[in-house]
Order: C-alpha cells, then structure tokens, then sequence
C-alpha cells in the first residue's frame, strides 16, 4: 500500500492563479480531509468527506472547493489564491466515519505571491 | 469550542533524560485523544488513541496517559531519534473534526 500520497511536493502561484492539490489513498477509507498548518497555529481543518458524493466545511474553507468522485480521490481546488493561503496543507484519511487513526499524506507546500 | 494547549513550545533533552509533554483540552464530551509524531517536512505520524480518564498506552519509550482535562505523553530514556515535533488533537461527542494543539518541539542531543 502507497497510503496517503499528494502532488505536488511544493509549488508556487502568483496571486489569482487557480490550482488542484491532488490527493489520493488507496486503503479503501471513508473518511478524508483537508488541513492546513500555519506556524504556531496547529492543524485546521479546511473541508472533508465522510464518502463519495459526500463533503462538508470544516474550520478554515473559505477559498477553496472540494469534491469526491470516488473514494481514492479528494482534490482540493484553490479558485483564486491569495497571500494568506500560503501553507503546508496535508490530506488525511481514516477507516470509518468516526475518525480513528487518521492517516496523513506528506503534504504540499505552497507558496502564494 | 474545543480548546487543545501543548506546553512547553519546545524542550531539550540529553539523551536518556526522561520527560513528559503536556496536552491540557477543554472539550463537550471527548470522544477521544490523540497523540502523533511529526518530523521536519513530513505528515503527522499516529502514535496513539486515547478514550476515558485513567487510560494508558504505551510504544516503545513513549508511554500516553490520560485525565479529564489533560494528557501527557512520558519519554522514557529518549533517543535522538526520538527528536521531531509531537501533536495532540481531541475529537469531541458528536463531531467530527480533530481539533489540534500547536505540538511541542521535542529535541534529543547525544
């Protein structure tokens, strides 16, 4: 098993450019989700799926979109990125809906101009 | 809200200098405890799930204790390679995210 992987490793965007952190588990989980990590700030969480079809807001999700076509993948989109946005985000996953021991990716470091 | 405070911010230890970090939570209800590890440039790591008051769980030199309004997870003879960030998160009754604490920094010298 791969486990949680994301593309890309690092990227950086001018402000405004659109972009898609990708995300994929192949542990055949139900739950996965979106973080962000901000120094001194700890893990927020942006949105998250309890399935395919299925996402919902978490703290933090303005600014960006979600969807769950299937249950490997969970795209995370930024329509229009700003300064702010600059972060290390991870995706997670976890077996069931209750959330146990999540599973996370290496993460994306990204960089907004 | 819930509320997850980790002190200290960073610790220094000599190795097999034992020591504990805190986790101290407010939550309506903990549904569970959790602690990770996370090293420079990586995803959090799970080390261990806590559910009630009393509870203890243990991994090779880490051992995770819990009561109702706080965590500690004891380093018993650390190693340098013990040395990464440490996270806890709670998850209250009735939701479902994992509110996470700013971690300790913990470092081991030889």
């Amino acid at each position: 098993n791969a486990g949680v992987t994301q593309t890309p490793k690092f990227q950086v965007l001018k402000t405004g450019q659109s972009m898609t952190l990708q995300c994929a588990q192949d542990m055949n989980h139900e739950y996965m989700s979106w973080y962000r990590q901000d120094p001194g700030m700890g893990l927020r969480l942006i949105h998250y799926s309890v399935g395919a079809g299925i996402t919902d807001q978490g703290e933090v999700p303005n600014g960006y979109n979600v969807s769950r076509s299937t249950t490997e993948d969970f795209p995370l989109r930024l329509l229009s990125a700003a300064p702010s946005q600059t972060s290390v985000y991870f995706c997670a996953s976890s077996y069931s809906r209750d959330q146990e021991t999540q599973y996370f990716g290496p993460g994306t470091r990204l960089l907004v101009l | 809200e819930d509320q997850v405070t980790q002190s200290p911010e960073a610790l220094r230890l000599q190795e097999g200098e034992s020591s504990s970090l805190n986790c101290s939570y407010t939550v309506s209800g903990l549904r569970g405890l959790f602690w990770y590890r996370q090293d420079p440039g990586k995803g959090p790591e799970f080390l261990f799930t806590l559910y009630s008051a009393g509870e203890e769980k243990e991994k090779e030199r880490l051992k995770a204790t819990l009561t109702k309004k706080e965590s500690f997870l004891h380093i018993t003879a650390p190693k340098p390679e013990d040395s990464a960030t440490y996270l806890c998160a709670v998850q209250g009754t009735g939701r479902r995210a994992l509110t996470f604490g700013s971690g300790t920094r913990l470092q081991v010298q030889p």
